[in-house]
């Protein structure tokens, strides 16, 4: 069965912070997502990965797959990156996600 | 194609009516996904859709929910004799089989009252 583990489950920082969530799972997988929910918003796809490392504006992807770990960073964070950031991976066999518990980002002024 | 839409967006219904939801994915995914979210909770994965083919269904709640995709385009997902326990956001997924990636619409945020 492969879990999937976000760390931290909340995270309180002010504007400007360097922001580092982690993701961890347990079994292969075929590639992981991170993903962004704003409170009572759908969910937004940032980065699907397979290996390496992906940057988008202020973000940062990377993953070891020997290591079954990502991380998700945020360079001068902002308010309005506040949100519930998800993990998830896809697996070779269904396709179906299986999710983080996501991680509870909030950004203060 | 701006990305997977889905209506309605909110959705207010008595305690036994039945409820229908609609999902337009991205036209050249051929895989479409149904996922509820509860309050607090993360996406709890439904049923998904190859083409027209509906390739996992067990996961659904309870005989009162079905979903369609009937010309492999557009999805429906029925809620029959809706109960209170079933207020939550219904989110749709497409996706294209050999990129893995998803994406996800705005959802349809259900209130039985």
């Amino acid at each position: 069965k492969n879990e999937v583990e976000q760390s931290p489950q909340n995270l309180t920082a002010q504007e400007g912070e360097f922001i580092t969530i982690n993701c961890s799972y347990s079994v292969g997988i075929s590639a992981l997502h991170w993903l962004q929910q704003h409170p009572g918003g759908g969910i937004v796809s940032l980065f699907m990965l397979s290996s390496g490392k992906k940057k988008h504006g202020r973000l940062i992807a990377t993953i070891n797959i020997q290591e079954k770990h990502s991380s998700l960073h945020i360079t001068a964070s902002h308010p309005r990156d506040s949100a519930v950031y998800i993990c998830a991976v896809a697996w070779d066999s269904n396709y179906q996600l299986i999710w983080g518990a996501g991680t509870k980002l909030i950004i203060k002024p | 194609d701006t990305g997977v839409s889905q209506n309605p967006r909110h959705k207010i219904t008595k305690r036994g009516q039945n409820v229908t939801f609609r999902c337009d994915p991205i036209s050249e995914h051929n895989r479409l996904y149904w996922y509820r979210q509860t309050l607090g909770q993360g996406p709890e994965f439904l049923t998904y859709f190859q083409n027209e083919a509906q390739l996992e269904k067990s996961r659904l709640l309870s005989d009162r929910f079905s979903a369609e995709r009937p010309k492999g385009s557009f999805s429906t997902l029925e809620i029959q004799r809706t109960e209170q326990g079933d207020s939550a956001m219904y989110l749709c997924a497409s996706s294209l089989r050999e990129v893995y990636g998803y994406t996800f619409g705005s959802g349809t945020r259900l209130t039985v009252v």
